[in-house]
């Protein structure tokens, strides 16, 4: 598809089990992104990726949180030992480039709506 | 450390009423971009406008218009003539132009506008 994709659009998973979050960004973009909408809330920065850089992780909230991006293309963000406040729309962007001042916009997925029961 | 602050949460208007989003921003950086993405019930956030901090021009668009003042760090969006179809939850965004963030975004927490028939 032309656009970004994640799967699953919707996870309802039980307290204290983990979940994986699939993002396949726009073909040839290099950066991407995990942002978190919790519930009548912004957007809120959990991981960026650019190329074959170490990711910056400085949103992740706790260790709980982890993503990795294989072959500078699909990404995944597993959340571990999920938690009732885990519960928020997880999105996914992606970008031509890393700099703000050379990529204009991102691209958004449709996100994946995550439930912990 | 950046933030953005969307005051008004939600705005109900009726069809062909102008109606302004405020977005006001805070920075230590000297260069850095300001967004409005726009998210429609569907969920994936729409870009809107990108503005650097050195072009203080006003722009329209149809019936969008952005007003950039540094004096009151402010970038706010009016909608001329509201139709349904406008009706979303609309995000301010600030990102700084450093060599290691990216297009990391830091949005405001959105304005859900209603506009009703």
């Amino acid at each position: 598809g032309a656009g970004v994709s994640q799967s699953p659009s919707n996870k309802v998973t039980e307290k204290g089990k983990d979940v994986e979050l699939r993002c396949d960004p726009i073909s040839g973009h290099t950066a991407l992104y995990w942002y978190r909408q919790s519930l009548g809330q912004g957007l809120e920065f959990l991981i960026y990726f650019q190329g074959n850089s170490a990711p910056d992780k400085s949103g992740l909230p706790s260790d709980r949180f982890s993503a990795e991006r294989t072959g500078g293309s699909v990404s995944t963000l597993t959340i571990q030992r999920t938690q009732q406040e885990d519960s928020a729309v997880y999105l996914c962007a992606s970008s031509p480039e890393g700099r703000v001042s050379v990529s204009e916009k991102l691209f958004f997925g449709s996100g994946t709506q995550l439930s912990v029961l | 450390a950046q933030k953005v602050t969307q005051a008004q949460t939600e705005i109900s208007v009726v069809e062909k009423e102008d109606v302004t989003l405020d977005c006001v921003y805070e920075t230590r950086d000297t260069t850095y971009y300001l967004f409005w993405y726009k998210q429609p019930p569907s969920g994936e956030l729409v870009f809107l406008i990108r503005r650097n901090s050195f072009d203080e021009q006003n722009e329209i668009s149809g019936r969008y218009s952005w007003n950039f003042q540094k004096s009151t760090s402010s970038f706010n969006f009016t909608i001329t003539a509201s139709q349904v179809v406008d009706s979303a939850v609309y995000f301010c965004a600030l990102s700084e132009d450093l060599d290691n963030a990216g297009n990391m975004l830091t949005f405001g927490g959105g304005t859900r506008l209603m506009v009703k028939p």
